[in-house]
């Protein structure tokens, strides 16, 4: 079965360092999404692309998170400073057209860790 | 701002019964609803999805119902087994040509043998 590759799978770094999450998404899905899960806030989005292209950053810290996708075969997030608040699990999540009604197909996520 | 809550953070059931899990909106109208089983440490696994105008999908053992007036969606697990332990998230999505979905916190499923 096609599958949504994420790594690190962990990381854990100290505060003020940068961290770079890699998502390989499904062959063929042109759409992407940045999603972060803690305990209190559940799954939030971050961003959202489509054929490459953002569309919807609006759930992302601005100063500090930036989100890409230099090619199709990968979206990056990257978070500098990360500060301990940054701590969750993101995941990244592809989707076949991008219109309505598609279900979204999710990698396992990175546990990331801001000491 | 949308609010999605799911009746309870955990429900315990024994092994043969029917598992009912809520999902309760407010302000504006899904279009679509989607149900996922997330397993530890795993990603969102997709099972269901219902329409607006349908009151409801069935999938084997899984039932998902869609009620606009009450803003309510139950999903049902009949037969239960304690391979359905997992935590259940529902899903919203709007009818604005994007798949944006705005996610319960979810309810912690646990089938007791």
């Amino acid at each position: 079965d096609a599958r949504v590759t994420q790594t690190p799978r962990h990381k854990v770094t100290e505060m003020g360092q940068e961290v770079t999450m890699r998502c390989q998404p499904i062959l063929g899905h042109n759409t992407v999404f940045w999603y972060r899960q803690t305990m209190m806030q559940g799954l939030e989005l971050l961003a959202y692309f489509r054929n490459r292209a953002p569309l919807d950053d609006s759930g992302m810290p601005k100063d500090r998170f930036s989100a890409e996708m230099p090619d199709a075969t990968l979206a990056t997030l990257k978070i500098q400073p990360s500060e301990p608040r940054d701590s969750a699990v993101y995941f990244c999540a592809s989707g076949g057209t991008g219109r309505n009604n598609q279900p979204q197909h999710f990698g396992d996520g990175t546990r990331l860790s801001i000491l | 701002s949308q609010k999605i809550e799911q009746n309870s953070e955990a429900l315990n059931i024994q092994e043969g019964k029917t598992a009912t899990l809520t999902c309760n909106y407010t302000n504006y109208s899904p279009a679509y609803l989607q149900w996922y089983r997330q397993d530890p440490g795993r990603g969102p696994v997709f099972l269901l999805l219902i329409r607006e105008n349908e009151k409801e999908k069935r999938k084997e053992r899984l039932k998902v119902t869609f009620d606009t007036t009450l803003k309510q969606s139950l999903f049902h697990i009949t037969a239960s087994q304690p391979a359905d332990s997992a935590t259940y998230l529902c899903a919203l999505e709007r009818r604005t040509g994007a798949n944006n979905l705005f996610f319960g916190t979810g309810t912690r499923l646990t089938v007791i043998p």
